[in-house]
């Protein structure tokens, strides 16, 4: 089964400044990689996807992540964080091929931007 | 508007009491999934399916119950709750084609 590893539980970052999630994963086969954002009492929204081509794959609301094969990593950036990026956020990996249902998802990051 | 509809958003249900918590999309989606998240864990599949009649366990399965009788909808049963198995549960779907999995906005379950 695959694994999926958010090292930071809780970012505090302060407004305007740069952040980073890392997300690292297990897998000996090809993936699809997700990031998906958490607001207070929602449901679970794409930030962006990885599926093929380019690396470095932009989102929503100017956040990016670049998939690194060798590293098994796929983290999440953004140069300059609002308070309304406070969330929860979740990288999740689906296993190629295109045919399987089961997303894996690591145990999220709390990013809290503060004014 | 594309979307997965979850009821009920909040149930408070006492042990042993069967509930049932449905799951609605309209995007004409072959794949449906419940996921439990508790703190710490993140999200766990449940239960996932890939057409209708066709369902398969997650990662933990145990307790819960779910049918596809109509592509739409994917409900999830549970026949006796217990309190372990308090937690906030989303519905999501996917299409053959397409990458992501689309999210409900989440059942919140306290078993008393």
């Amino acid at each position: 089964a695959q694994s999926v590893t958010q090292l930071d539980s809780q970012v505090p970052v302060f407004e305007e400044a740069p952040v980073e999630l890392r997300c690292n994963y297990s897998s000996s086969v090809s993936v699809y990689l997700f990031w998906y954002v958490q607001y207070p009492n929602q449901g679970l929204q794409l930030l962006l996807k990885y599926l093929s081509g380019s690396t470095l794959v932009k989102g929503i609301n100017g956040f990016e992540a670049e998939f690194n094969k060798s590293q098994t990593s796929f983290h999440l950036r953004k140069p300059s964080v609002h308070i309304s990026d406070t969330a929860e956020y979740f990288c999740a990996v689906r296993e190629q091929p295109n045919t399987g249902n089961q997303f894996y998802f690591g145990t999220g990051t709390s990013l809290t931007v503060i004014p | 508007e594309a979307q997965v509809t979850q009821n009920p958003r909040y149930l408070i249900t006492v042990t042993g009491k069967k509930l049932t918590v449905t799951c609605s999309q309209n995007m004409n989606h072959e794949y449906m999934s419940w996921y439990r998240q508790d703190p710490g864990l993140g999200l766990r599949q449940i239960y996932y399916s890939m057409n209708v009649e066709v369902t398969d366990k997650g990662d933990v399965p145990e307790g819960y119950k779910v049918s596809r009788k109509e592509k739409r909808n994917f409900p999830l049963i549970l026949e006796s709750p217990s309190p372990n198995q308090t937690s906030l549960y989303f519905c999501a779907s996917r299409g053959h084609l397409s990458g992501e999995a689309f999210f409900g906005q989440g059942t919140r379950l306290t078993v008393v």
